[in-house]
């Protein structure tokens, strides 16, 4: 199985900050990953698929990048909306896993 | 618009079943593979199971194997999951997603798994 690693768990950010989460796969997975945001008591939502591209309607201010084993979701200038979790997936081979999950708070 | 519905969660002790269902609108429902995703309390998101688009083939992740079967009908736009004696740690809201890669999700629904 896949093992992905999700870094940090958690951080703290101010509105307009550049933030930058990392997940590190145990074996090589292409770019078959994506990225998704849970707000709380809502379902996930997709941002990001095959590491690097914006799901329809995502604004231009989420980016993500990497291949092989590490990647990287960044939001640019971060808005009030974009606190919330964000969980990396590895749709490579099954058993689909997913990181830890980023708490994103505010400072 | 994609559209899932998911229903049929609910509270059962623990050895017991339950059915979920979830209903798609709004995209090609036999062309997509479909997924179950789990959630328990205050923890991560949890892959479960997918099915292919004719049902042949099907992946689940180890801690359900025997116990879940996913399925799904075409002609009612309807994808299942079938959970037989459950355990507590199945306590989790389960959601339904379209595709391997869950481009779109359900809104979910709670299963609690308690005597």
């Amino acid at each position: 199985d896949v093992q992905m690693t999700q870094s940090p768990s958690s951080l703290s950010a101010s509105v307009g900050d550049r933030v930058s989460i990392t997940c590190r796969a145990s074996q090589g997975i292409r770019n078959d990953l994506g990225w998704h945001q849970q707000k709380p008591g809502k379902a996930p939502k997709r941002l990001i698929y095959s590491a690097s591209t914006l799901q329809s309607g995502v604004p231009s201010r989420f980016s993500g990048s990497g291949s092989g084993t590490e990647f990287t979701l960044t939001i640019s200038s971060l808005q009030p909306e974009d606190f919330a979790t964000y969980y990396c997936l590895q749709n490579n081979s099954f058993p689909r896993t997913f990181g830890g999950g980023t708490k994103v708070e505010i400072k | 618009e994609v559209h899932l519905v998911e229903s049929g969660g609910g509270l059962v002790q623990p050895g017991g079943s339950l059915r979920l269902s979830c209903a798609a609108s709004g995209f090609t429902f036999s062309d997509s593979w479909m997924s179950w995703v789990r959630q328990a309390p205050g923890k991560g998101l949890e892959w479960v199971a997918t099915i292919s688009q004719d049902g042949s083939a099907t992946h689940y992740v180890d801690s359900v194997k025997g116990r879940f079967t996913i399925s799904r009908d075409n002609a009612k736009n309807s994808l299942y999951l079938q959970m037989n004696s459950l355990r507590t740690e199945d306590t989790a809201v389960y959601y339904c997603a379209r595709w391997a890669n869950l481009e779109s999700w359900g809104q979910g629904t709670l299963v609690a798994v308690s005597s």
